[in-house]
């Protein structure tokens, strides 16, 4: 158990609809990333919060939008779904936020959440 | 733009012989360099890093990887298999050090024989 937590587990829904995941880090992790891995795309990361703000952003589609809350709770939303979505999105938290983490830091994934837009 | 290139997408080992999984990256500034393990239905779990200092990075369960700029590899070795080392393993690099905005190479299966 890496300590990280998503839900929900599955989610079945229709195109042009709008879904919200969520994330919980580990316990004392301030930055929370997200990771789309579908068969087409492979893995790739879309967003990162630190603290509360967004610290950067990688192919994240424009329909796609995150936030972290105070708790550091992040939760991902995606909207005008498109069958192309449908993919494995993970979240990770770490402790560090930029620049290059010391050897003693690590990443911990939470288990996904299964996206499948029919 | 930065990229990784993993050799093999599928890797075949005895149990109990060396466990040899190639990344050669591409990047235009020194590169952050990042093997991460997925097991079946399952997440993903980071491995090992390579930020600056010695080369020779030792990792979680046993496993190891050496950045070598000449040969612009950050191949991933470990000297004896075990059947619970079957799983998907990730090659990424990132030009920002950190693991943000890391780019993930396709993914390399590994297969351990009894």
């Amino acid at each position: 158990d890496s300590g990280v937590t998503q839900t929900p587990k599955h989610l079945i829904t229709a195109t042009g609809q709008r879904v919200t995941l969520r994330c919980s880090p580990r316990s004392g992790d301030l930055s929370v990333y997200w990771y789309q891995q579908s068969l087409d795309q492979g893995l790739q990361f879309l967003i990162q919060y630190y603290n509360g703000e967004e610290r950067a952003k990688g192919n994240i589609l424009e329909r796609f939008s995150a936030q972290q809350f105070p708790d550091l709770h992040s939760e991902l939303n995606l909207s005008s779904l498109e069958l192309g979505d449908s993919a494995l999105y993970f979240c990770a938290s770490s402790v560090f936020g930029s620049g290059i983490p010391p050897s003693t830091d690590t990443q911990y994934f939470g288990p996904g959440t299964r996206l499948t837009v029919l | 733009a930065q990229s990784v290139t993993q050799l093999g997408s599928h890797v075949s080992v005895s149990e109990g012989a060396l466990v040899l999984l190639r990344c050669n990256y591409s990047s235009s500034v020194p590169p952050y360099l990042f093997w991460y393990v997925q097991y079946p239905n399952q997440g993903l779990q980071l491995l090992l890093k390579y930020t600056t200092g010695a080369t020779l990075v030792k990792g979680i369960n046993g496993f190891e990887a050496e950045f070598k700029k000449s040969e612009t590899s950050f191949h991933l070795t470990k000297p004896s298999a075990h059947m619970s080392d079957a799983a998907e393993y990730f090659c990424a690099v990132s030009d920002s050090g950190g693991y943000q905005k890391v780019t993930f190479g396709t993914g390399t299966k590994l297969q351990v024989i009894p």
